[in-house]
C-alpha cells in the first residue's frame, strides 16, 4: 500500500461547482499533515495546513480524520484560477515529508 | 527575506556525464529534502538532510546518486554517469524542524 493515497482524478468541474478531494494515508505515527497545490511545471506551493479540528481558509476548507487515517480538501465556488493539481502531505514522526500522487483539476468556464 | 535558492534551473548533459544541482534553504531552515518529478508524474522523494548529516536517504538509487549538506554552503546532489531516465526535475525543499516545507523553483535535467 503506498504511504499517502489520493483520489486518482482528473476532476473537470465548470466555474462555480463545490469539489472534495480525498486522501489517505498509511502510517498512523504521521504528526502534520498539507495541501499543497502545484501548476504545470511549476514548484509545490502550500495552500492549507490541516488541523484535528478542521480548518477554513475563504472557499477552501480542510478536515483531518485520524482515526480513520483520512484528511479532505473541499474547494467550494470554484474559480478558473484554481485550475491545477493538487497534493495532499503528509509529515511523519522522524520527519519524512511524504507527498501523494496529486489530483487534477480542472475548472471550466 | 530570499526563498529557497535551486540552481542551475536548467542542465543539459550528455550521457555518461556528471551533473551538479544545488539548494541554499531559507534562511534559519536546517531541513533540507530533495524530490524528483519525472514528466506526467508525482513528487518522488528522494533524500532529508540536515546539516552535515543525511537522515533519511530512503528514496535515492543505489548507484550514481549521492546528496550532501555541508556545515557551509549550499546542499548538493550529485548525479554521476547520468543516463536518460535521469531527465526530471529536481525540487528542493526547506523547513524548520516542524511546520510546512518551502520549494526552490526545482532544477530541470535534460540528459541527451
Amino acid at each position: 500500500r503506498k504511504e499517502v493515497e489520493q483520489d486518482p482524478g482528473p476532476f473537470n468541474v465548470p466555474e462555480g461547482a463545490t469539489v472534495a478531494f480525498n486522501c489517505t494515508y498509511s502510517n498512523s505515527a504521521s504528526q502534520s499533515f498539507f495541501w499543497y497545490r502545484q501548476d504545470c511545471r511549476k514548484e509545490p506551493k502550500l495552500l492549507m495546513s490541516v488541523y484535528s479540528s478542521g480548518n477554513e481558509d475563504g472557499r477552501f476548507t480542510a478536515q483531518l480524520n485520524r482515526a480513520s487515517q483520512y484528511i479532505s480538501l473541499l474547494i467550494r465556488d470554484s474559480k478558473l484560477s484554481d485550475s491545477a493539481t493538487y497534493l495532499c502531505v503528509v509529515r511523519t514522526s522522524y520527519d519524512k515529508v511524504i507527498f501523494g500522487p496529486g489530483t487534477s483539476l480542472s475548472v471550466i468556464p | 527575506n530570499a526563498g529557497v535558492m535551486q540552481n542551475p534551473r536548467h542542465l543539459v548533459r550528455r550521457r555518461g556525464q556528471e551533473a551538479r544541482l544545488r539548494c541554499s534553504p531559507m534562511k534559519g531552515h536546517s531541513h533540507v529534502y530533495w524530490y524528483r518529478q519525472l514528466p506526467e508524474e508525482g513528487l518522488k522523494f528522494m533524500v532529508y538532510l540536515q546539516k552535515e548529516n543525511i537522515i533519511d536517504e530512503s528514496g535515492m538509487p543505489k548507484e550514481r546518486f549521492s546528496a550532501e549538506f555541508p556545515k557551509e554552503g549550499p546542499s548538493i546532489l550529485r548525479i554521476q554517469q547520468v543516463v536518460r531516465g535521469d531527465s526530471a526535475a529536481y525540487f528542493c525543499a526547506s523547513s524548520l524542524a516542524t511546520g510546512e516545507l518551502f520549494f526552490g523553483e526545482g532544477s530541470r535535467l535534460t540528459v541527451l
